[in-house]
């Protein structure tokens, strides 16, 4: 597609549940980004991927935080069970191939609410 | 409705004025920078971007400063219009971790008629 598509738009689970939350990348991109924004500030880079490998992770929390890209689906991020903490909004973009200064093109996000 | 959450510095500009949108980065390394609009509900939007061998760039209505010497990076809208309005942000990102980019605290532009 043209546009980085996440879904869903909101989610909303109680503490202790897991969430999961999709990102399919623009359509002969290669990388793939995830950030946390928390309270519409804030933006916390999570990891990185080129196609299904991790390229850069040192964003990622060590527990309960996992994410991946497959081949012929869309990117996921996956939060064992959450806390009220990881309540933000997680937007994913996309940039065609990494390379320094190419831009990154950013989905709508997913708003994860724990309560 | 949403819960309290942290107030965002606000620059309240007339329509049809320039806006002056500034951003103190703190990383030394860092060589590439981006702006960012982000309106309501929606992810970041690419606006405007530097390389740090420069200290201007001009796109349509909007022009990136640099200056490396004091780490401030600033966005200047001309004609500042209703459809401005929305929170700005600066990243920056170093050639040694580029695509991880490090956001600035974001600046909410409200344009009045």
């Amino acid at each position: 597609g043209e546009e980085v598509a996440q879904t869903p738009k909101h989610l909303v689970r109680g503490e202790g549940q897991k969430a999961k939350l999709y990102c399919a990348p623009i359509k002969g991109h290669s990388y793939v980004f995830w950030y946390q924004q928390v309270l519409k500030n804030e933006f916390k880079f999570l990891i990185s991927f080129q196609n299904e490998n991790v390229f850069d992770e040192t964003g990622m929390p060590k527990e309960r935080f996992s994410a991946k890209c497959l081949p012929n689906s869309p990117c996921s991020l996956e939060i064992q069970a959450t806390k009220l903490e990881d309540s933000a909004v997680y937007f994913c973009a996309s940039s065609p191939r990494g390379e320094y200064m190419d831009i990154q093109y950013f989905g709508a996000g997913t708003r994860l609410s724990v309560l | 409705g949403e819960s309290v959450g942290l107030h965002l510095p606000t620059l309240s500009v007339q329509e049809g004025d320039n806006s002056i949108i500034n951003c103190a980065y703190s990383n030394s390394a860092s060589d590439y920078f981006i702006w960012y609009k982000q309106e309501s509900g929606k992810g970041p939007q690419f606006i405007i971007d530097i390389r740090s061998n420069m200290d201007k760039r001009q796109g349509q209505r909007v022009t990136v400063l640099l200056n490396k010497t004091v780490k401030h990076l600033s966005l200047q809208i001309a004609a500042t219009q209703p459809g401005d309005s929305a929170v700005y942000f600066c990243a920056e990102s170093t050639t040694d971790s580029w695509g991880k980019f490090q956001f600035g605290a974001g600046t909410q532009v409200v344009v009045t008629p």
